[in-house]
């Protein structure tokens, strides 16, 4: 089945490090990622949409200069939280679909300390 | 924006008990989507529903789409402690390429 690589699962950094998270995906061209912020006990909240080849489209409230996302290939893209501060804490989430966008698969996360 | 409204949010149950959960919206879904999640983990696909009416059993899971297209359940028989989890409903409005997620059905069962 459809399998979604996340990397790393956990950092803990300092405030005004940059962190990057990669999502893979295993054994389909994801045409379209996406990832998405969950605080404990909230459900999951999409913060952008990736597009292999073009820019992310963000959510409203989401700072694209604080979360800058690279979709460069088919199996990858990269969210990099950018001088990272301890509000940025959180579990970040990738998830994958194919040309055909139906279903979305997930990333096992990344939990995200900033101290 | 579009809401899924999730219920209940959390369910106590004894070991062996049925399970029902559902989702429903004030807007049309084109695909509903049902997922567990465990702690520290991503969601897991359990369930993808189609059509409107269409009735899909994985195991012990059975869910259905709804007639209006705007609701879906999720039913789990003769539950075992490996249920637990939290359970999220999502839907995909036809056209659009994200999900929109339920609250989460946090399920607790007693041995």
């Amino acid at each position: 089945g459809a399998v979604v690589s996340q990397h790393p699962s956990w950092v803990i950094c300092k405030s005004g490090t940059s962190v990057k998270i990669e999502c893979r995906s295993l054994d389909f061209q994801a045409t379209t990622m996406f990832w998405y912020r969950q605080f404990p006990k909230q459900s999951l909240m999409l913060m952008a949409t990736s597009n292999e080849g073009s820019k992310a489209t963000y959510e409203q409230g989401v700072e694209k200069d604080k979360f800058l996302i690279n979709h460069a290939s088919l199996t990858l893209s990269t969210l990099t939280v950018t001088s990272a501060h301890p509000e940025d804490s959180s579990f970040y989430i990738c998830s994958a679909a194919d040309i055909n966008n139906q279903p979305q698969h997930f990333g096992d996360g990344t939990r995200l300390s900033i101290l | 924006g579009q809401q899924l409204n999730q219920s209940p949010q959390s369910m106590f149950i004894q070991e062996g008990e049925d399970v029902s959960m559902n989702c429903t919206s004030s807007s049309i879904f084109n695909t509903w989507l049902w997922y567990k999640q465990e702690p520290g983990e991503g969601p897991v696909l359990l369930i993808a529903l189609y059509k409107a009416g269409e009735l899909t059993s994985n195991g012990r899971l059975t869910a259905q789409f709804g007639i209006t297209r705007k609701d879906s359940f999720l039913n789990i028989s003769a539950s075992i402690p490996s249920d637990v989890g939290i359970y999220f409903c999502a839907g995909v409005i036809q056209g659009a390429q994200k999900l929109v997620f339920g609250q989460g059905t946090r399920l607790t069962i007693n041995p």
